[in-house]
């Protein structure tokens, strides 16, 4: 079975921190994805990464970054936190050859106060 | 980006009804998929269609993908209460996407005893 892990459920930050989003997968896959999930807005990709240490733009990358080291992890950075950002993010990852799938993570809830 | 609209925003129906819900796009996908998020939890995927005209079943769920590639239905069967959950759809350009998806922004059924 596919996991994806991501480091906490739940997290409250204040404005101006710099916080990070864990995100891992076991099932190898090269490609791996953070969205944010608003409601009425439906699942927005953030960044993307389809190997190591190698990333792109998704639709809305303003005020985030990721890394990505090795295979199996996919980091989300917000840099500053701000009050917009407060949101649930959700991390997926799929294989190179059947990417149509991708498996999701349970979500990590941020509220930046 | 590419933008789906996915159509209704939310159902309230009772349970044994049957339900549809469907997606368009200003562009074209060569796949489309449909995925069910449970409450706490990441989307999961239902159904995944490849071909212009296909149809295709999973229990009681039934999609489709529509001849000009720019939208797909998603029918749901004598509907009962563990279907509660946000259904979304999603589509798959051609080229080198990397696995990108592109997501509706989701549709909110409830359903009554």
């Amino acid at each position: 079975d596919v996991k994806v892990t991501q480091s906490s459920r739940y997290l409250v930050k204040r404005t101006g921190e710099k916080v990070f989003l864990e995100c891992v997968q076991d099932m190898d896959h090269e490609n791996m994805f953070w969205y944010r999930q608003d409601p009425g807005l439906g699942l927005r990709l953030i960044y993307f990464s389809y190997d190591v240490k190698m990333k792109e733009k998704g639709d809305i990358p303003e005020g985030y970054s990721v890394s990505r080291e090795k295979k199996e992890r996919f980091s989300l950075i917000l840099e500053s936190a701000s009050t917009n950002q407060t949101s649930m993010y959700l991390c997926a990852s799929s294989a190179f050859l059947t990417g149509y799938e991708q498996f999701f993570g349970p979500g990590t809830r941020l509220t930046v106060l | 980006g590419q933008q789906l609209n996915q159509s209704p925003q939310s159902m309230f129906i009772q349970e044994g009804e049957d339900v549809s819900m469907n997606c368009t796009s200003s562009s074209i996908f060569n796949t489309w998929l449909w995925y069910k998020q449970d409450p706490g939890e990441g989307p999961v995927l239902l159904i995944a269609l490849y071909k212009a005209g296909e149809l295709t079943s999973n229990g009681r769920l039934t999609a489709q993908f529509g001849i000009t590639r720019k939208d797909s239905f998603l029918n749901i069967s004598a509907s009962i209460p563990s279907d509660v959950g946000i259904y979304f759809c999603a589509g798959r350009a051609g080229g080198t996407s990397y696995g990108k998806l592109t997501f509706g922004q989701g549709t909110i059924l409830t359903v009554h005893p």
